[in-house]
């Protein structure tokens, strides 16, 4: 089956320390995506990159980091610089922009 | 950058009315739409989209149409079922990104 996985579904981590979220796709897509979804708030993009070895920033890129080693890996790191990191994270991917696919998610809960 | 409005932010309806979602947009420049469905705990599920060169685009029950001029986009849903309920987003592409809206929760009630 093509998809894309995130892992964990759920996510606990205490305040100073830093966690590592992973999405993994097997689509062939070259473009991958992070969101952070808060309610009302809609999707906010975090990251994204076009190509392996390359990335951007987004519009809420501050307290993450992130990596893109390979083709289907795209992780993202939340440090403990981000604020207020509780949240549900999204990993999207795609082939050229437009239609993107999601994965199922990440709620990451702060402690 | 691109901000794209989304109205209402919730909706309830009976089922087998019809519903609408309305966005607009500031970038003259966007030229892809899409609509997502995401239900409860779950990703976003693109339902449908439309390109700045198309006025119109029916799925079935779904159907979006855009002004160009006006720079707004809808979403319609005929004939709602329960199975409809969830969160609804529009987005646009500007330059190599989707801009998201804030969302609808769109409640049928049986």
């Amino acid at each position: 089956d093509g998809g894309i996985t995130q892992s964990p579904k759920y996510l606990f981590r205490k305040e100073g320390q830093n966690v590592t979220l992973s999405c993994e796709q097997n689509l062939n897509h070259d473009a991958m995506y992070w969101y952070r979804q808060d309610p009302g708030q809609g999707l906010r993009l975090i990251y994204y990159s076009q190509i392996v070895n390359d990335f951007q920033k987004g519009d809420i890129a501050e307290g993450y980091s992130v990596s893109r080693e390979k083709k289907e890996s795209f992780p993202l790191t939340v440090t403990s610089a981000q604020k207020n990191p509780t949240a549900f994270y999204l990993c999207a991917s795609s082939w050229g922009g437009d239609e993107q696919f999601f994965g199922p998610g990440t709620r990451l809960t702060v402690l | 950058g691109e901000n794209v409005e989304q109205h209402p932010s919730t909706l309830s309806v009976q089922e087998g009315d019809s519903a609408v979602i309305k966005c607009t947009y500031s970038d003259s420049a966007s030229n892809y739409f899409p609509w997502y469905k995401q239900e409860l705990g779950k990703g976003p599920q693109l339902i449908i989209d439309i390109r700045s060169n198309v006025g119109e685009k029916k799925d079935q029950r779904i159907a979006v149409t855009l002004n160009k001029t006006a720079k707004h986009f809808s979403l319609h849903i005929t004939e709602t079922q329960p199975e409809d309920s969830a969160v609804y987003f529009c987005a646009a592409r500007g330059y190599s990104t989707l801009t998201f809206g804030k969302g609808t929760m769109l409640l049928v009630s049986p």
